[in-house]
């Protein structure tokens, strides 16, 4: 039963542009959702985070931006780097128990 | 800073044969998950450890165990290997507390044949 969903396995950019990353959920209860960016042969890294009694969270270049109401979430990237290539994971949990992972959006920012 | 340490990095074992891969957490955290991620899968959430004890449990299968140590570092002990078995196995740490994000290592990759 996938609680997380990232629909989009793969996201092009173009460098200086803005890059958005979607993350869907079925689990009304999850009530903290973190996105993890993960280089080839490294472990994922967390990277921002965001509680359900907040819609909205900024960290530098990342906004994470939260619908409860839809069940969905996105991450924005402004402006996007080649540095950023890589896979997103978006992740939901409910009290910080049993983290449920997306598949991941392959993201590729080109120069 | 020091991160979460994994070992071995890599390992390679026959059907039926059993493995250990070992986790050692950030100082000072307390809590420590193990990811199973399969070629071209998410990872999967397969159990953790609070405090020595476990906490949660999701899709470990009843061939593999896992424990903490009083050093709060973590063993995963996998018996009776099977080919699908293959994988990169992700260690998390933690501090405790609600909403604290989780701090990977880099992996043990898993090949069974």
């Amino acid at each position: 039963d996938q609680q997380v969903k990232q629909n989009s396995p793969s996201l092009s950019v173009q460098e200086g542009r803005i890059s958005i990353l979607n993350c869907d959920y079925t689990n009304s209860m999850f009530d903290y959702f973190l996105w993890y960016k993960k280089y080839p042969a490294e472990g994922p890294t967390f990277l921002i985070s965001i509680s359900s009694i907040k819609d909205k969270n900024e960290d530098g270049r990342f906004t994470v931006f939260l619908n409860k109401s839809a069940k969905h979430l996105s991450l924005h990237i402004v402006p996007s780097q080649p540095g950023d290539s890589a896979v997103y994971f978006c992740a939901a949990s409910e009290n910080n128990n049993d983290m449920r992972f997306g598949a991941g959006t392959r993201l590729t920012v080109k120069p | 800073a020091a991160g979460v340490i994994q070992s071995p990095r890599h390992l390679i074992k026959e059907k039926r044969e059993t493995a250990t891969l070992k986790c050692y957490p950030i100082p000072r955290h307390d809590t420590v998950y193990w990811y199973q991620q399969g070629p071209g899968q998410d990872p999967q959430f397969l159990i953790s450890f609070y405090e020595k004890m476990q906490s949660d449990k999701g899709s470990i299968p009843d061939r593999f165990s896992a424990q903490q140590f009083s050093d709060y570092h973590s063993e995963l002990n996998m018996s009776s290997l099977e080919l699908g078995d293959s994988a990169l196995y992700f260690c998390a740490s933690s501090l405790g507390a609600a909403g604290s994000p989780l701090h990977f290592g880099n992996g043990t990759r898993l090949t069974v044949t």
